[in-house]
């Protein structure tokens, strides 16, 4: 049974940093990971998808990576406002489901 | 392209009684999920729909959760009764295999609050 992992479950950062958000998974045969950011009381709006093939993606300002055979994702985000303070979720999909199996999330604060 | 839509958007009811709630996802994709999120945790698989048969309704607590998607497009996933550890957020998404990212799209939730 696939089981995610998110490190740390709370961050807080002074506005302007450079910061990594990192997931873990159990189960390597995976089809792809997506990362996406919730804001209080809203769902979830995806940021960036990776294919089991691919070693990363970016998008502006995030970039994240995937290493498959040690069960590994990283969410780097660059340059840090105010703005992106919102709780991040990994979630995989594997090769034997057809579902996304969630992380907990990393709540992240960007203080002025 | 339109989201994914839900609503409503907030509920409270008393414990015992029933809820419904309803989703429409994007147009043309073929599958639909339910996800429960309990504050702060991850969201959690509660049944997945193909077109409009189940593929996955393993950790739905039948006894008084259930769901339906009629003609493979809308659904709706009822409580009756609710209790008390029912209350979270539940989300809807929905996919297609034919998106060659095969990613999800989520909708805003419905906040369900059992006093």
């Amino acid at each position: 049974k696939q089981e995610v992992t998110q490190i740390p479950a709370a961050l807080s950062v002074p506005e302007g940093e450079n910061l990594v958000l990192n997931c873990s998974f159990t189960d390597s045969a995976i089809y792809n990971l997506q990362w996406f950011r919730q804001d209080p009381g809203k769902g979830l709006t995806s940021l960036l998808l990776i294919q089991s093939s691919q070693r990363e993606q970016t998008s502006g300002r995030l970039n994240a990576s995937l290493d498959k055979s040690s069960g590994r994702s990283t969410l780097y985000i660059a340059a840090s406002q105010p703005g992106d303070s919102a709780t991040y979720l990994c979630a995989v999909r594997d090769n034997y489901g057809q579902n996304f199996v969630f992380g907990p999330g990393t709540r992240l604060s960007v203080l002025p | 392209e339109a989201g994914v839509a839900q609503s409503p958007r907030y509920k409270i009811i008393e414990k015992r009684q029933s809820v419904a709630f309803w989703c429409n996802p994007i147009s043309g994709h073929a599958t639909l999920y339910w996800y429960q999120q309990i504050l702060g945790q991850g969201p959690k698989l509660l049944i997945q729909f193909q077109n409009n048969g189940v593929v996955d309704d393993s950790q739905l607590p039948k006894d008084r959760f259930s769901a339906e998607r009629l003609k493979g497009v809308d659904s709706t996933l009822k409580i009756q009764p609710a209790k008390l550890e029912d209350s979270a957020v539940y989300l809807c998404a929905s996919s297609s295999s034919r998106d060659t990212n095969y990613g999800y799209t989520f909708g805003s939730g419905t906040r369900l609050t059992v006093v």
